[in-house]
């Protein structure tokens, strides 16, 4: 079955730091590919997503790269800022489903002033 | 942008009782909605999908007898836990989408049982 596999946390950066957040994924055929985001006592809200092979998703000035041949859809920004705390879930939509989606475990993103 | 809110966002029932969960849309009609329980430093696991109007679809494992779902119309679902137990405490989250637009998420409901 499908499956995603990112990170453990947390992950605790200074202010303006560089941030990677590996997220790595399972499944047959062509997936859709997401990063969402919890911020504390809040929802999840969709970050980026891509739909296929050599996507780039980006907002915010986090971005992700849809790579096939490694499986992999790693989350980055160039310089964090203490507000992007929160915690971060990879996602895929596998194209056979009813719009279901399959999340990784989330890893916790903590930046300090 | 897309609104969803779930009520209560925390609860502690005891152990036997009934605990009834809200999912509304605020500003979409939400043709699907989805149920998610999410342990501590887990994955959101899939329960449920329901399609206004229509009986839900359960994920393989979870109890239909154990977790009603209801989704009577295009803005509330709601998911009720019987007979809860100690086991049953867990982070519940509905999702919701118009046709086939993003899902949006709702804030979660903390759900104790003593």
């Amino acid at each position: 079955g499908d499956s995603v596999t990112q990170m453990e946390g947390p992950v605790t950066l200074s202010e303006e730091a560089f941030l990677t957040i590996n997220c790595t994924y399972t499944a047959t055929g062509y997936p859709s590919l997401f990063w969402y985001v919890q911020y504390p006592g809040e929802g999840l809200q969709l970050l980026l997503k891509a739909t296929k092979a050599d996507d780039k998703g980006s907002n915010k000035g986090f971005e992700a790269t849809y790579r096939k041949e490694t499986t992999s859809f790693h989350l980055e920004k160039g310089s964090v800022q203490v507000s992007d705390s929160a915690v971060y879930f990879c996602a895929l939509r596998d194209v056979t489903g009813y719009s279901t989606l399959t999340f990784g475990k989330g890893t916790m993103l903590l930046v300090s002033p | 942008g897309a609104v969803v809110s779930q009520h209560p966002s925390r609860v502690i029932c005891k152990s036997g009782t009934s605990v009834k969960i809200e999912c509304r849309s605020l500003d979409f009609q939400a043709t699907t909605m989805f149920w998610y329980r999410q342990f501590p430093k887990q994955s959101l696991m899939l329960m449920a999908t329901s399609n206004e109007g229509s009986k839900a679809t359960y994920e393989q494992g979870v109890e239909k007898d154990k977790f009603l779902i209801n989704h009577a119309s295009l803005t509330l679902s709601t998911l009720t836990v019987t007979s809860a137990h100690p086991e049953d405490s867990s982070f519940y989250i509905c999702s919701a989408k118009e046709g086939g637009r993003e899902q949006y998420f709702g804030p979660g409901t903390r759900l104790t049982v003593t």
